[in-house]
């Protein structure tokens, strides 16, 4: 079955700094990968998603991930984060129909002044 | 606001007990997803209705069951309660099969 690992748990970067969050994915054929955002008190708010085609692709509020078949990896980016970035983000995968995703563990934000 | 609401916001209950949780999907969703998230599990898919009918199962206890009406709600139902069943449920839902996920904000359910 389709599986996802999200390696760091927490990680801590200072407002205005780049950012990299981590994804492995394990899922025999191309998949379909997610990555949400979910603030306390909230839902998950969808930042980007891949399905096929251009390996880097654009979200919201200014992240991009870029999917890495032959690491199995689909890495988060930012080129300088934001106070309003700390939050707990989530990598998914999906297998298409019935669209039934499973996520990773999350990762943890956290930005300093 | 993803249009997805979920009602109640908190429920606090105890052993033993029988809750419903509700969720509205946005306007013109067929799809309703249901996701439990806890501590030591993370975020778990449950179950899956499109368009009334039942799609696919996940980590979904013989204690819970969901339906999806016609006019489109969808309802959780948690029977029996543990203290283990403390956890956020999210009701996600979408247009069809290939769109991304909307999820609600979540039922937090505290069993005690």
């Amino acid at each position: 079955a389709q599986s996802v690992t999200q390696p760091d748990i927490h990680i801590t970067v200072s407002e205005g700094a780049s950012l990299e969050l981590r994804c492995n994915y394990s899922y025999g054929a191309t998949p379909y990968l997610f990555w949400y955002v979910q603030s306390p008190g909230q839902g998950l708010q969808l930042l980007l998603k891949y399905f096929s085609g251009d390996t880097l692709v654009q979200g919201i509020k200014g992240f991009e991930a870029e999917f890495k078949r032959s690491q199995s990896s689909f890495n988060l980016r930012k080129p300088s984060v934001h106070w309003s970035d700390a939050a707990e983000y989530f990598c998914a995968v999906g297998a298409g129909s019935g669209y039934a995703l499973n996520f990773g563990k999350g990762t943890s934000l956290l930005v300093t002044p | 606001d993803s249009g997805v609401t979920q009602t109640p916001k908190h429920l606090i209950t105890a052993t033993g007990q029988r809750v419903t949780l509700r969720c509205s999907p946005r306007s013109g969703d067929l799809s309703v997803y249901w996701y439990q998230q806890s501590l030591d599990q993370g975020l778990q898919f449950l179950i899956h209705y499109y368009n009334g009918e039942e799609r696919a199962k996940g980590n979904i206890l013989e204690r819970f069951s969901a339906q999806q009406f016609p006019d489109l709600h969808s309802e959780l139902n948690l029977s029996s309660l543990e203290l283990g069943d403390s956890a956020l449920y999210f009701c996600a839902s979408s247009v069809d099969d290939l769109s991304p996920l909307h999820f609600g904000n979540g039922t937090r359910l505290t069993v005690t």
